[in-house]
């Protein structure tokens, strides 16, 4: 069955510093990857889809990657600030079943 | 636009009493989805309409849920009867085609079922 790892335990990061989040997928060939952050008593928000044939993309202080034959996406927060701090999910598409999410990383941003 | 709009925000009820989930979504959206988020299996997709039709109902758990939209602003998920179990935060969310990957999430209905 498909499954999709997040690193379960929070990632505590110094401010200033980037953080740098791994989504792990097995049994599934996505056309495309998501990334969403989630803040608490809220819905995720979108931040970034990068497509099967994309290495990279980038946004502002937001990079993500996504490499197909390891089946893995990294996602980074240079520069990190504490109003980062928040669960960021990922999410794989373009299957059967639609939208699949990863359950999250808690990042902890420490000023 | 006020984004997706989801009622109510928090829902106790007692096992065995019929839960109304509603959500409306943003305007001119295609898409329409409900999920559910719980610490043990993170979020799930129950269903999805395209144009007020649902498309794929192979995530609701049983029969005790249904769900449906009248209209394109409007959507609701009905439990009956409801179960501990069920406890949950529901989620709607809406996207445009052409754009259908890209959802916007409403704030989710925190659900306990004592």
């Amino acid at each position: 069955s498909q499954k999709i790892e997040q690193n379960s335990e929070a990632l505590n990061i110094q401010e200033g510093k980037t953080a740098t989040l791994t989504c792990n997928y097995t049994n599934y060939s996505p056309a495309y990857l998501q990334w969403y952050r989630q803040d608490p008593g809220r819905g995720p928000v979108f931040l970034l889809l990068i497509r099967e044939n994309e290495k990279e993309k980038r946004k502002e202080r937001l990079k993500v990657t996504f490499d197909t034959t390891l089946k893995q996406s990294l996602f980074h927060i240079t520069a990190s600030q504490p109003a980062d701090s928040a669960t960021y999910l990922c999410a794989l598409g373009g299957g059967a079943d639609g939208l699949t999410f990863g359950k999250g990383t808690h990042l902890i941003i420490q000023p | 636009d006020a984004g997706v709009i989801q009622s109510p925000r928090h829902e106790v009820t007692e096992m065995g009493q019929e839960v109304t989930l509603r959500c409306k979504p943003i305007s001119g959206h295609d898409y329409l989805f409900w999920y559910r988020q719980t610490m043990m299996r993170g979020l799930e997709l129950l269903i999805y309409f395209n144009n007020n039709v649902p498309i794929d109902d192979s995530g609701m758990p049983e029969d005790r849920f249904s769900a449906k939209m009248p209209n394109a602003s409007f959507s609701t998920l009905k439990i009956q009867p409801s179960e501990p179990r069920d406890s949950a935060v529901y989620f709607c969310a809406s996207s445009l085609r052409g754009e259908w990957e890209k959802l916007f999430f409403g704030s989710g209905t925190q659900l306990s079922v004592l």
